[in-house]
């Protein structure tokens, strides 16, 4: 099990971009996935997308123009950043990591972060 | 994407009875590849049950799933206090990884 802690602004401007970074203890960043989801108060969860040690990434197709998913191994942290805010951004957003086990059909989000609440305004 | 819809919104329910919550797919979930979460309000969701009926580690034996194709449930036989939460059932058959509305198990 490891620890996840999400960090960044709470408050940003409207049009104006978010960056949110996850920092990972406990254990390696490799070999596993880490993903961003989000949850408007009192409302449902929506995957954002997900980055593997690698780099590679895979976005939800309806914030995919706007959303970048990065890693960064050396400080055993990924970020998040989402371009042109707008209301529909506020959220708490979770980090998380995305265990999978391809041949065993092993796909989950086990190890969560609390959460940041983030407001959009002027 | 698959969407999924979770019946019912609400499940009132008082401690000890069984609850039975429902997780339909618009389309098959390749692999059954259906993951369930409880959230309770202030936390980060818990993973319960991945690959339609394997629990997690820690999570009582009372938590079980089945279902295949676009059919699942989740089934929390003799319900204790600290299992009134929402639930959210997620598809990992092919991204998105959408997730269900949630069902919120509520004190009767």
């Amino acid at each position: 099990q490891v620890q996840l802690q999400e960090s960044g602004p709470g408050l940003v401007r409207p049009s104006g971009t978010l960056s949110l970074t996850c920092s990972v203890s406990g254990g390696s960043l490799s070999p596993y996935s880490w993903t961003w989801v989000r949850q408007p108060a009192g409302k449902g969860l929506e995957w954002i997308g997900h980055v593997d040690y690698a780099g590679t990434t895979n976005y939800n197709p309806s914030l995919e123009s706007r959303v970048s998913i990065s890693i960064d191994s050396s400080k055993n942290q990924f970020s998040l950043t989402v371009r042109s805010v707008t209301a529909a951004d506020v959220a708490i957003y979770y980090c998380a990591r995305f265990f999978s086990v391809d041949f065993r059909g092993w796909y989950y989000f086990d190890d969560w972060g609390q959460g940041i609440l983030v407001a959009v305004s002027s | 994407e698959i969407v999924l819809t979770q019946s019912p919104g609400t499940l009132s329910l008082s401690p000890g009875e069984r609850a039975s919550l429902s997780c339909r797919a618009s389309e098959m979930v390749r692999g059954n590849y259906l993951t369930w979460y409880q959230q309770k309000v202030g936390q980060p969701p818990r993973l319960l049950i991945y690959a339609t009926s394997s629990r997690a580690t820690d999570v009582p034996e009372r938590f079980s799933g089945r279902g295949s194709g676009t059919q699942f449930t989740l089934t929390i036989d003799r319900l204790e206090p600290e299992d009134f939460a929402v639930y959210y059932c997620q598809q990992f058959g092919s991204p998105p990884f959408t997730f269900g509305g949630g069902t919120k198990v509520e004190i009767k």
